[in-house]
């Protein structure tokens, strides 16, 4: 079975700060990792995936296989970086699940 | 709007009656999923669909709870005798398969079961 675990219900930081939202997952195979974000009145839409190692918004994700982990990163945040954030895996079978997800207040 | 669209955004219904939500994907896009949001929650996972065919249903998926693509296009979500406990965004998503491929989310539809 897959599952997403999202330690941190809030987090809360000022501008400039940095930023690392936790993600766990439990997968028997080689999952497949991503950071989904949810603005306000927005929809959710894709942030990043792992395979990509892409920074996006200056936002990175390293997949650690050892501590099943896919942490989110940003070394300075910015006030519009406030969302919901979700982690979420797909398997073997591509159905995709999320956590619980985050949300992220960056306070000026 | 080329993306993925719902319908309808907000639906009230009465406990006890029938709700169908309709999802229309991005067209070319084979993989349509099928999620449950309340609040405070990530996406659970319902249902999702390969073109037609119905691969995997969660346990979440009562009796009560029908999905269906009959052509492998537009997809509906049933709900029958709808219980308080329905009350949720129901958001739908479609993505291409093969590779590691980003699911496209729609906006959800809201439904309120008094």
């Amino acid at each position: 079975a897959q599952r997403v675990t999202q330690p941190e219900k809030l987090l809360s930081v000022f501008k400039g700060a940095p930023v690392e939202l936790k993600c766990n997952y439990s997968y028997s195979g080689s999952p497949e990792l991503f950071w989904y974000v949810q603005y306000s009145r927005q929809r959710l839409q894709l942030l990043l995936r792992h395979i990509s190692r892409e920074s996006i918004k200056g936002f990175t994700a390293d997949l650690n296989k050892g501590e099943t982990s896919f942490h989110l990163k940003k070394p300075f945040a910015q006030e519009e970086d406030s969302a919901m954030y979700y982690c979420a895996l797909s398997g073997g079978n591509n159905d995709m699940r999320f956590g619980a997800g985050t949300r992220l207040t960056v306070k000026p | 709007d080329t993306g993925v669209s719902q319908n309808p955004r907000h639906k009230i219904t009465k406990r006890g009656q029938n709700v169908t939500f309709r999802c229309d994907p991005i067209s070319e896009h084979n993989r349509l999923y099928w999620y449950r949001q309340t609040l405070g929650q990530g996406p659970e996972f319902l249902t999702y669909f390969q073109n037609e065919a119905q691969l995997e249903k969660s346990r979440l998926l009562s009796d009560r709870f029908s999905a269906e693509r009959p052509k492998g296009s537009f997809s509906t979500l049933e709900i029958q005798r709808t219980e308080q406990g329905d009350s949720a965004m129901y958001l739908c998503a479609s993505s291409l398969t093969g590779g590691i491929t980003e699911a496209f989310f729609g906006q959800g539809t809201r439904l309120t079961v008094v």
